[in-house]
């Protein structure tokens, strides 16, 4: 089984302030870990993703995210929002190695006020 | 990553009625599945569509309401059956796609329902 959670559904930043989206997982084996943002009457885009390579993991647009496994989270952050960078954002957890049985959180609706 | 189109992008319908999504990819992918985004909420995968057998639809997701077909390795339908202003949702598309990944789902634009 598993399952996600996040843990705002919204989040306000200034713009050039950094952002923090949290997210929580939990896994009875070991995951693999996205996030995916979805700007408003657009699909899903997947920022990045954690299949067990390194722990931090680097996605587009300058976003990162850190696998803690002691902590079950995988966060994520950028070190200065852009108002382009309003929109919502998912976290999704899956069984390694498949696509097949994908576990959304609520999502994270991000502000970024001027 | 793969280029994925649905037709239509939105649409709005009578009650009673239906509507057939298609969604179109540019390469052949081993992978093609559909879900519901209702209002304000998040995805719910409705099923897996597999390429020359019947759907596998997931708990609360039947047949006779959302009949899938994927005729090829590149296209697949969904309809929308005798709609209800419940039936008011985004529906999106996702593949995966093996010669690239075979643990990331990618997804198209959506098509956006309002049912009067």
């Amino acid at each position: 089984a598993q399952s996600v959670t996040q843990l705002d559904s919204h989040v306000s930043v200034s713009e050039g302030t950094p952002v923090l989206l949290r997210c929580n997982y939990s896994s009875s084996y070991s995951p693999s870990l996205f996030w995916y943002v979805q700007h408003p009457n657009k699909g899903l885009q997947l920022l990045l993703k954690y299949t067990s390579a390194a722990t931090l993991v680097k996605g587009i647009n300058g976003f990162e995210a850190e696998f803690k496994k002691s902590e079950t989270s995988f966060h994520l952050t950028k070190p200065s929002a852009h108002m382009s960078d309003a929109a919502e954002y998912f976290c999704v957890v899956s069984p390694k190695g498949s696509a097949r049985q994908l576990t959304f959180g609520s999502g994270t609706q991000l502000t970024v006020l001027p | 990553s793969a280029v994925i189109s649905q037709k239509p992008s939105r649409d709005i319908c009578q009650r009673g009625t239906s509507l057939t999504i298609q969604c179109q990819v540019d390469s052949q992918v081993t992978m093609m599945f559909w879900y519901r985004q209702q209002p304000g909420q998040s995805l719910t995968l409705i099923a897996t569509a597999n390429q020359g057998s019947e759907a596998t639809y997931e708990s609360g997701f039947v047949i006779d309401k959302f009949p899938i077909s994927r005729p090829n390795l590149t296209f697949s339908t969904l309809t929308v059956s005798n709609m209800s202003p419940e039936d008011s949702s985004i529906y999106l598309c996702s593949v995966e796609d093996a010669r690239t990944s075979t643990d990331t789902q990618y997804f198209g634009p959506g098509t956006r329902l309002t049912v009067l």
